[in-house]
């Protein structure tokens, strides 16, 4: 079965600084990746995904994210932070057949210090 | 705004109680997600539907059911209620296998 891993709970970061946040999966296959945000008390927003391709992916908000196959890894990335970005990310992976479900990590808080 | 609505926004209940939550998607998604959202479990998918059609099943409780209609709004149905069904559930619809869009959600608070 399929698992992501997102090991920073907590991230506190100062406006203007770069971001990463990190997310590490397992699943046999080249599977789905995907970033979301959530704001407190709203549902969650689609940042940006990888399904084949260039492994350097764009999305909304000026976010990136790069897929290594070589690290299982799917990491997000913002150059400067805005004090609008304090959220909680969450990666997910979905599976590559049959059925979409997604498995999501745990999640990062990000704080962003003025 | 994602196009998936919710309702209702929150739902405050006694244990052993039914309730529905319903979703609709966006125009023209056929796939229909349900997950689950707590502090101890985290995001969990439930149950996915496509076209009417049940697709894939994930940590669903016997007590809960959904269905997807002729109009591709989906209900799911949580009954005897209990204190730790407390969460938030969400819906997600998608264009077959591509990417999810996720609704506002349904905060259900069981006393």
């Amino acid at each position: 079965a399929q698992s992501v891993t997102q090991p920073d709970i907590h991230i506190t970061v100062s406006e203007g600084a770069s971001l990463e946040l990190r997310c590490n999966y397992s699943y046999g296959a080249t599977p789905y990746l995907f970033w979301y945000v959530q704001s407190p008390g709203q549902g969650l927003q689609l940042l940006l995904k990888y399904f084949s391709g260039d492994t350097l992916v764009q999305g909304i908000k000026g976010f990136e994210a790069e897929f290594k196959r070589s690290q299982s890894s799917f990491n997000l990335r913002k150059p400067s932070v805005h004090w609008s970005d304090a959220a909680e990310y969450f990666c997910a992976v979905g599976l590559t057949g049959g059925g979409n479900k997604l498995t999501f990590g745990t999640g990062t808080q990000l704080k962003v210090e003025l | 705004d994602s196009g998936v609505t919710q309702t209702p926004k929150h739902l405050i209940t006694a244990t052993g109680q039914r309730v529905t939550l319903r979703c609709s998607p966006r125009s023209g998604d056929l796939s229909v997600y349900w997950y689950q959202q707590s502090l101890d479990q985290g995001l969990q998918f439930l149950i996915q539907y496509y076209n009417g059609e049940e697709r894939a099943k994930g940590n669903i409780l016997e007590r809960f059911s959904a269905q997807q209609f002729p109009d591709l709004h989906s209900e799911l149905n949580l009954s005897s209620l209990e204190l730790g069904d407390s969460a938030l559930y969400f819906c997600a619809s998608s264009v077959g296998n591509t990417e999810q869009y996720f609704g506002p959600g349904t905060r259900l608070t069981v006393t």
